[in-house]
């Protein structure tokens, strides 16, 4: 069935350093990709999303690029801030587009 | 104009007993969720309403978990009886009806403790 990998974490970095989180998926079909973020103490919201191969979902510094090929969606940021502190989940919806499935979830610590 | 609202946003309950989440979707959204979300992983969705109609409810465990969504509108998850292996934060999200890959609004969510 589908799924979502991505790694594990904590990860933690030093204000304005360079930002992946890795995400590979298992899907039939052509679903869209999604990264959603829960910053500490709120709901789960869309940081960005892709709906077909080779599109680039982009927001608040963040990007991720639909790469069918290798079945990732990675996210990166060239230089992350404190308050980009949070959890970020990778997910996928199914061709149909109603059943989103999510990762694990990468908590990020950003230091100042 | 207001989220997805989820009351309450903490339980505590012995083992066996009952409990009841209750969810407001955002207005207009006809899509609603309830996840499940254990400590250390991502949701997992237990039932997709579409208006009042269950559309996918083949990860709720019907032996103990309810839920309704009279109206259409706002709708309540129970337990009965619960378990110690319940223990999680329930999530309730919506979206705009008919319209695939569109983004889930999700509220802060429920955190369940069942000792």
């Amino acid at each position: 069935g589908n799924s979502v990998t991505q790694m594990e974490g904590p990860v933690t970095l030093s204000e304005e350093a360079f930002l992946t989180i890795n995400c590979t998926y298992t899907a039939t079909g052509y679903p869209s990709l999604f990264w959603y973020v829960q910053y500490p103490g709120e709901g789960l919201q869309l940081l960005l999303k892709a709906t077909k191969a080779d599109d680039k979902g982009s927001n608040k510094g963040f990007e991720a690029t639909y790469r069918k090929e290798t079945t990732s969606f990675h996210l990166e940021k060239g230089s992350v801030q404190v308050s980009d502190s949070a959890v970020y989940f990778c997910a996928l919806s199914d061709t149909g587009g109603f059943k989103t499935i999510f990762g694990a979830g990468t908590r990020l610590f950003v230091k100042a | 104009e207001a989220g997805v609202v989820q009351s309450p946003r903490y339980k505590i309950i012995e083992k066996k007993q009952p409990v009841a989440f209750w969810c407001n979707p955002i207005s207009g959204h006809n899509t609603l969720y309830w996840y499940r979300q254990n400590l250390g992983q991502g949701p997992e969705l237990l039932i997709r309403y579409e208006n009042e109609e269950a559309v996918d409810d083949s990860q709720l465990p019907k032996d103990r978990f309810s839920a309704e969504r009279l109206k259409g509108v706002d709708s309540t998850l129970k337990i009965q009886p619960a378990e110690l292996g319940d223990s999680a934060v329930y999530l309730c999200a919506s979206s705009a009806e008919g319209v695939p890959n569109t983004e889930a609004f999700f509220g802060q969510g429920t955190r369940l403790t069942v000792v």
